[in-house]
């Protein structure tokens, strides 16, 4: 079946640094790729997405890039800030057929400090 | 345009009762889907339902169970309520059916701790 990995968190960066959350899948035929993000004690929000192979997404100064070799589609941030604190997960569905099944990652924590 | 609604925010309930969550999709969306959070799950997909009829389940038992009436608002029904039944209850609505081609939105949950 589906399956998408994530890196384990949490994940403790100073502001301004650089971020990288990779995140791998096992699927079959081509999935579309989300990155979603979940602030404390709120839903789920769609940060990016990336719908075929080589698709760049990008959103808030977050970009990933949907890599079928690799099966990846690790999110990068050239600079953090403390409002970017949050849970952030990997998700992906069939393009066709699978509605709104989404099967996502474990989510990996993010802490920016000062 | 106000945002995906879901009732209540939080529910206490104990063993082998059973409980009713309500969803309130963004007006127009016609296509409602129930996830499952838990800290040693993750995020597990529930079912679907668009235009009324489920179109998508997930690995859940028979004591999950769900609805969607024709304002599109959807509830979910958990019977015989077990320990492990503790999670945020999270729904989504999107406008068409698939996801790759328009974005779910999700409400902020429904908080349900089993005693």
């Amino acid at each position: 079946g589906d399956s998408v990995t994530q890196m384990e968190g949490p994940v403790t960066l100073s502001e301004e640094a650089f971020l990288t959350i990779n995140c791998t899948y096992t699927a079959t035929g081509y999935p579309s790729l989300f990155w979603y993000v979940q602030y404390p004690g709120e839903g789920l929000q769609l940060l990016l997405k990336a719908t075929k192979a080589d698709d760049k997404g990008s959103n808030k100064g977050f970009e990933a890039t949907y890599r079928k070799e690799t099966t990846s589609f690790h999110l990068e941030k050239g600079s953090v800030q403390v409002s970017d604190s949050a849970v952030y997960f990997c998700a992906l569905v069939h393009s066709t057929g699978g509605g709104n099944k989404l099967t996502f990652g474990t989510g990996t924590q993010l802490k920016v400090e000062l | 345009k106000a945002g995906v609604t879901q009732t209540p925010r939080y529910l206490i309930k104990t063993r082998g009762q059973q409980v009713t969550l309500s969803c309130s999709p963004i007006s127009g969306h016609r296509s409602v889907s129930w996830y499952q959070q838990t800290p040693g799950q993750g995020l597990q997909f529930l079912f679907e339902y668009f235009s009324e009829t489920q179109r998508n389940k997930g690995n859940f038992p028979g004591r999950f169970s769900g609805r969607q009436f024709s304002n599109s608002r959807s509830e979910m029904n958990v019977s015989t309520l077990e320990l492990g039944d503790s999670a945020l209850y999270l729904c989504a609505s999107s406008l068409q059916g698939s996801s790759y081609n328009s974005p779910l939105h999700f409400g902020n949950g429904t908080r349900l701790t089993v005693t």
